[in-house]
């Protein structure tokens, strides 16, 4: 079945550094991309999205591209803020069907100032 | 817009009672909602699917007795966990579906903890 893989947190990072999340998925079909993000007491948010290969979706500084050639669509952000500190789900959804969300284990993101 | 609440935020109940979640989308229709599980540093794991006025579909090894859920309008869906026990204890999400929107966005509400003594 469909499966997203991130990459291990907890991330700590100071502010003003460069941020990458890495996830990779395996799907059947050609399923659409999210990245997630929730916030200390929040629910989740839609961060981005990308919906076919070599897209780009960036949303607040944050950037993921649809890589299709290496079923990966890691998240960057060039310069991180102490209010990015939330933990942030890579997920995929398959076009055709009930659309359900298939997440990664999501990654812990903590900027200090 | 596009606003998902549930109710309670937090509930505590002993074994053996049963507890219900209500998910409503304010601003929006919403004929699918989803119902997650999410154990503590943990990703969400699907639940099921409820689509209004029908039967829930469910994923493999969640138990639909236990699991009670009804999308009776289209605005609300409820979860109810029947004869909780400790192991049911975990944060409760749902997400709705706005089918307005061009890829069937998905909202989420802010969660439920459950908590079985």
């Amino acid at each position: 079945g469909d499966s997203v893989t991130q990459m291990e947190g907890p991330v700590t990072l100071s502010e003003e550094a460069f941020l990458t999340i890495n996830c990779t998925y395996t799907a059947t079909g050609y399923p659409s991309l999210f990245w997630y993000v929730q916030y200390p007491g929040e629910g989740l948010q839609l961060l981005l999205k990308a919906t076919k290969a070599d897209d780009k979706g960036s949303n607040k500084g944050f950037e993921a591209t649809y890589r299709k050639e290496t079923t990966s669509f890691h998240l960057e952000k060039g310069s991180v803020q102490v209010s990015d500190s939330a933990v942030y789900f890579c997920a995929l959804s398959e076009i055709q069907g009930a659309q359900k969300l298939v997440f990664g284990q999501g990654t812990r993101l903590t900027i200090n100032p | 817009g596009a606003v998902v609440s549930q109710h309670p935020s937090w509930v505590i109940c002993k074994s053996g009672t049963s507890v219900k979640i209500e998910c409503r989308s304010l601003d929006f229709q919403a004929t699918t909602m989803f119902w997650y599980r999410q154990f503590p540093k943990q990703s969400l794991m699907l639940m099921a699917t409820s689509n209004e006025g029908s039967k829930a579909t469910y994923e493999q090894g969640v138990e639909k007795d236990k699991f009670l859920i009804n999308h009776a309008s289209l605005t609300l869906s409820t979860l109810t966990v029947t004869s909780a026990h400790p192991e049911d204890s975990s944060f409760y999400i749902c997400s709705a579906n706005n089918a307005g929107t061009r890829f069937n966005e998905q909202y989420f509400g802010p969660g439920t903890r459950l908590t079985v003594t």
